[in-house]
């Protein structure tokens, strides 16, 4: 079984200050990551995917990822944020077959 | 692009009614997943179809079942709904590819049902 564990729930940042959203997990076999971005009221949007190759990944919005094995994390960073990137973040693994398993979600804020 | 489309986008009912939600995938996709998300909480697994036909069983209680039509679109079924039911329900679409291994799922934008 696969576990998720994202180790802050809340993260306050002032707007164009660097942000780091910081996810590790727990697998007996070879996962897929992703993080995924929910605005309020909405639904589930992929951010980036790790799924093999470069451990470095980018993905949508100016945000990247990177995956290390060693550590088992999958930390999600972005630069300079936006009062716009205010939303819940979610970290996710699966297997090669099936089902999603996230993390319990990181609020992050941007304050102006 | 295409995305997952879900019906309804809101659903309120009343303690042991039942509800009825849909899910139509992205075109080309062949494999659903559903998913709950209580208040504050995580998104849970709940079930999966692939071809029509059950691949995975998550936390789905007994008063639910869910089904894969020819068209690949699926639906939830809920009978005696309990207010804990209350919540934001996904559906994710993704593609088989070769020897089973699922690719990307995409979200759809969830229906919030609301038991009083």
């Amino acid at each position: 079984a696969q576990s998720v564990t994202q180790l802050d729930s809340q993260v306050p940042v002032f707007e164009e200050a660097p942000v780091e959203l910081r996810c590790n997990y727990s697998s007996s076999v070879s996962v897929y990551l992703f993080w995924y971005v929910q605005y309020p009221n909405q639904g589930l949007q992929l951010l980036l995917k790790y799924l093999s190759g470069s451990t470095l990944v980018k993905g949508i919005n100016g945000f990247e990822a990177e995956f290390n094995k060693s550590q088992t994390s999958f930390h999600l960073r972005k630069p300079s944020v936006h009062i716009s990137d205010t939303a819940e973040y979610f970290c996710a693994v699966k297997t090669s077959y099936g089902k999603l398993t996230f993390g319990q979600g990181t609020i992050l804020t941007v304050h102006p | 692009a295409a995305g997952v489309i879900q019906s309804p986008r809101h659903l309120i009912k009343e303690k042991r009614e039942t509800a009825t939600l849909k899910c139509y995938p992205i075109p080309r996709h062949d494999t659903v997943y559903w998913y709950q998300q209580g208040p504050g909480q995580d998104p849970q697994f709940l079930i999966s179809f692939y071809e029509k036909m059950q691949s995975d069983k998550g936390s789905i209680p007994d008063r639910f079942s869910a089904q894969q039509f020819s068209d690949y679109h699926s639906e939830l079924n809920m009978s005696s709904l309990e207010l804990g039911d209350s919540a934001l329900y996904f559906c994710a679409s993704s593609l088989v590819l070769r020897r089973g291994r699922t690719d990307t799922q995409y979200f759809g934008p969830g229906t919030r049902l609301t038991v009083l």
